[in-house]
């Protein structure tokens, strides 16, 4: 089953905007993470938010938790065309242990 | 540096043949995980290994077997491939529970087409 759903889709930007994409949840977390996939590769960890937590950087990153609303949002500042790549949020359920829950992913695509 | 690394990147079969996916971990991480990823699903939990011959079922084990001989190394096993199993399958390890971060690490991904 699905836990988390990403909002948009797609999503295409010119280079140097903002992309923002959200991230909607069901049940408690322990903590919520985001990861990036290049086309037909693996997939590479971003950045972790615990549920205690409300806004989180790194670098051009910036992640938003609202456990509330069960949502989050991811925003990457002045895009580049090398972010271009899907974007999955994950969550770590509370009690879940080891596993991650994938949501369906949002396609960004960054134009020159 | 991190490494995980799996056996092909692309892999074709025909139905009803025995197919093994190898996934090797460089990182000596306690837990390993298998997903397989389609269009509009997301990645999807088959099996994962908290430790040397442990596993458990993840979302959708239907059609796969796993092995954990060694610590390093997670199997995913197709008895008998289907054409419903073609599909991109991804590896992933992390550390132990009790450590700092719960980040996975992935490898780069087998195209399973079975026809």
């Amino acid at each position: 089953s699905q836990q988390g759903e990403e909002d948009p889709q797609a999503l295409s930007i010119q280079e140097g905007e903002n992309a923002t994409m959200n991230c909607s949840y069901k049940t408690s977390i322990n903590n919520l993470q985001w990861y990036r996939q290049n086309s037909g590769r693996g997939l590479v960890h971003l950045i972790l938010i615990r549920s205690n937590e409300r806004e989180k950087h790194s670098g051009r990153l910036r992640v938003t938790l609202d456990t509330s609303k069960k949502s989050s949002s991811l925003l990457i500042t002045a895009s580049r065309a090398a972010d271009t790549a899907s974007y999955f949020c994950a969550t770590v359920l509370t009690g879940g242990g080891n596993k991650l829950t994938f949501g369906t992913g949002t396609q960004l695509k960054v134009e020159l | 540096d991190v490494k995980v690394t799996q056996s092909s990147r692309y892999l074709v079969k025909r139905t009803g043949e025995k197919v093994f996916l190898e996934c090797v971990q460089d990182m000596d991480h306690e837990n390993m995980f298998w997903y397989r990823q389609d269009p509009g699903l997301g990645l999807r939990l088959i099996y994962f290994s908290y430790d040397v011959k442990m596993k458990e079922k993840g979302d959708i084990p239907e059609g796969y077997s796993v092995s954990r001989e060694k610590k390093e190394r997670f199997s995913l096993i197709l008895e008998s491939a289907s054409t419903n199993q073609t599909s991109m399958y991804l590896c992933a390890s992390r550390d132990r529970d009790g450590r700092a971060s719960y980040e996975q690490y992935f490898g780069p991904g087998t195209r399973l087409t079975v026809t």
